[in-house]
């Protein structure tokens, strides 16, 4: 089974710092996708990123980074510098394929409010 | 356009109303997903279409009956629903193994 972990529900934090939201997977597949979306209060999701399963990389875009470390089944996101603007929940996702269509399997959310 | 469109944005319906939920995307997405998002829950993963065709379905109640026309268009047929089924409705398209789209979903209120 698949399943994803985000052990912070919420975190505040002032802006200008910067914050890391912890993701943690489980999953048997060998090739997989791991994803980050933002739900802002209009409740749409937006993509961040996606990252396939042999890809260890890190990345970065503009303030946003991101960790992948396999050994650890960790996938972790880092906001530097942080602004009001970042206030949101985020989610990290997994994606297998289950009977040939993708399933894209979310953890609980963390919740990030950042203040003036 | 990148879009994904949902309509109606809100819907209030009773226990025996018959409604529908409409979804349209124009990116050639093959594709086709329905979530349900509980407030402060993760979106859960109800159906998905392949090429028009219902590939999963997550032992979602027989009032929920999707439905995938055309490769462009995924509606959700409601019926004799239930209060606890109150929640956003959230429709998504992908390219097979890629992102997924999502729309502003449905909120919806079963009173």
């Amino acid at each position: 089974a698949q399943k994803v972990t985000q052990a912070q529900t919420e975190i505040s934090v002032v802006e200008k710092e910067d914050v890391t939201l912890d993701c943690v997977y489980e999953t048997r597949d060998t090739t997989y996708y791991l994803f980050w979306y933002k739900q802002p209060p209009s409740g749409e999701l937006v993509f961040l990123i996606r990252r396939n399963s042999f890809d260890e990389q890190n990345e970065i875009s503009g303030r946003y980074s991101w960790n992948f470390q396999k050994s650890t089944s960790s996938f972790n996101f880092t906001i530097t510098a942080s602004q009001v603007v970042d206030s949101a929940v985020y989610f990290c996702a997994l994606q297998g394929i289950i009977q040939g269509a993708q399933k894209l399997v979310f953890g609980q959310g963390t919740r990030l409010t950042i203040n003036p | 356009d990148t879009e994904v469109t949902q309509t109606p944005k809100h819907l209030v319906m009773g226990m025996t109303n018959k409604k529908s939920l409409k979804c349209e995307q124009h990116m050639g997405h093959r594709a086709m997903y329905w979530y349900k998002q509980k407030a402060k829950k993760p979106p859960e993963l109800m159906f998905v279409y392949s090429y028009e065709k219902l590939s999963i379905n997550e032992s979602v109640p027989s009032r929920f009956s999707p439905e995938c026309p055309n490769s462009s268009l995924l509606n959700l047929h409601l019926h004799a629903l239930q209060p606890e089924d109150s929640a956003l409705y959230l429709c998504a398209s992908s390219r097979t193994g890629e992102k997924l789209f999502f729309g502003s979903g449905t909120q919806l209120s079963v009173l």
